[in-house]
């Protein structure tokens, strides 16, 4: 089935411990997003990625990166956690190119940070 | 500047009567508007999209939204609720931005009365 991967689902992390979250699509879009979603304050953009081998800065990038190697993969890496990064994570992607500019999103992935 | 204000935080409505959820947004472009919904533990799913065609939009499940310039509204409608529309609905404006850049409303949670 198309769409977008997210691994893993849930997570609980000791503060200051490195993690990886995972992003994967298989629909070709060419931008990719990671947002944050916290009770009270919706969706905040964290990163993106207009193409393979770019990325930019969103709302709140601080204490978070991200690579994109190639169209398919999107990971979001937090070098050592702290318990205001406990979130819900969501990817997405679009396909810019063809004006559908409609955002397509993963399950999500539930992170804890204690 | 580009802002989304969903006008209601949680809305209350008994199965089978018309649903109502309000969104009003600011852009200094010509807008790209959404809706999507939001299941418990769910990621986003697009109820609907508007584009500069037609100014009702329908969607998925019996929804539809009305896109009024001179109100610079956006308000999400359904005739008559069921409980699987219980929710949360989140209103999106995207603009092009280098890509296009997302802004999501706080939300709206639909709760449904048997």
């Amino acid at each position: 089935i198309a769409g977008i991967t997210q691994a893993p689902t849930s997570q609980i992390l000791a503060a200051g411990r490195r993690m990886t979250l995972r992003c994967t699509q298989d629909m070709r879009h060419n931008a990719m997003y990671w947002y944050r979603q916290d009770l009270g304050l919706g969706l905040r953009l964290i990163h993106y990625s207009n193409t393979a081998g770019t990325t930019g800065k969103g709302e709140v990038p601080d204490g978070y990166s991200v690579s994109r190697a190639n169209t398919d993969d999107f990971p979001l890496t937090l070098a050592s956690a702290v318990p205001s990064q406990t979130s819900v994570y969501f990817c997405a992607s679009s396909d810019v190119d063809s004006g559908a500019n409609v955002l397509t999103f993963g399950a999500g992935s539930r992170l804890t940070v204690l | 500047a580009q802002s989304v204000t969903q006008l209601d935080s949680h809305v209350s409505v008994s199965e089978g009567t018309p649903v109502l959820l309000r969104c009003n947004y600011s852009s200094s472009y010509s807008p790209s508007l959404f809706w999507y919904v939001q299941h418990p533990n769910k990621g986003l799913q697009l109820l609907l999209k508007y584009t500069s065609a037609a100014t009702l939009v329908k969607g998925i499940n019996g929804f539809e939204a009305e896109f009024k310039k001179s109100e610079t509204s956006f308000h999400l409608t359904k005739p008559s609720a069921h409980m699987s529309d219980a929710a949360e609905y989140f209103c999106v404006v995207s603009v092009p931005s280098g890509t296009y850049k997302y802004i999501f409303g706080t939300g709206t949670r639909l709760k449904v009365l048997a």
